[in-house]
């Protein structure tokens, strides 16, 4: 069974930091593409990151950019987010999520972690 | 931000077909694969459809996906209580190299 566990979420001042972790399993981790991706209180879902399944390529939302770094260890089957300069409007539940199928499950995201930027 | 417009609202009787649409651009829906996940408060959201028209294993066969131009759609037929959520779609943007999602639909079963 694919499970992804979300841990790190906080309460964190603004202009502070966070790493946030997800844990996989389930499947070859080191073989699929992963994702983070947020939704604020009250709205939709909004794509943060992506990573490649070898680490090369990254890419992220311009809300991120240059405040945010995915990064992943295919040895320990997790994958992070890890998050500077946060402001207000970063506060969210932040999901990680799988790209592909395998064994029958597909595009599979975790229970997500919560992270609220507040003085 | 959203690029993907979806209508706000959706509802329908149980048994009713209910439909939802999806508009993007050339960059996303025009010339990549539609997603849909429906999400309901509290959980992961789920994956109903992935490459514009097909279903996962577990998914029942009243959830289909279609695609035409730069636009796509989600139909739930037989609408069932446990239907009510929120319904967003997703694709990948080629001139914002990230993924976007529409705005979300809620539906609701009178």
């Amino acid at each position: 069974e694919v499970q992804l566990v979300e841990s790190g979420g906080d309460l964190v001042q603004p202009g502070g930091s966070l790493r946030l972790s997800c844990a996989a399993s389930g499947f070859t981790f080191s073989s699929y593409e992963m994702n983070w991706v947020r939704q604020a209180p009250g709205k939709g879902l909004e794509w943060v990151s992506y990573i490649s399944s070898g680490a090369s390529i990254m890419y992220y939302a311009d809300s991120v950019k240059g405040r945010f770094t995915i990064s992943r260890d295919n040895a320990k089957n997790s994958l992070y987010l890890q998050m500077n300069s946060l402001t207000v409007e970063d506060t969210a539940v932040y999901y990680c999520a799988r790209e592909g199928c395998s064994g029958g499950s597909c595009y599979d995201w975790g229970q997500g972690t919560l992270v609220t930027v507040s003085s | 931000q959203s690029v993907l417009t979806q209508p706000p609202s959706a509802s329908g009787t149980p048994g009713q077909r209910v439909t939802i649409s999806c508009s993007g651009s050339s960059s996303n829906i025009g010339n990549n694969f539609v997603y849909w996940y429906q999400h309901l408060p509290g959980t992961a959201p789920k994956l109903l459809i992935y490459s514009n028209n097909q279903r996962p294993s577990g998914v029942p066969d009243r959830f289909s996906g279609s695609k035409s131009g730069t636009s796509a759609s989600l139909a739930i037929s037989g609408l069932r209580s446990e239907d009510e959520a929120d319904y967003y779609c997703a694709a990948w943007d080629d001139s914002l190299s990230g993924y976007v999602f529409g705005t979300g639909t809620k539906v609701t079963v009178l």
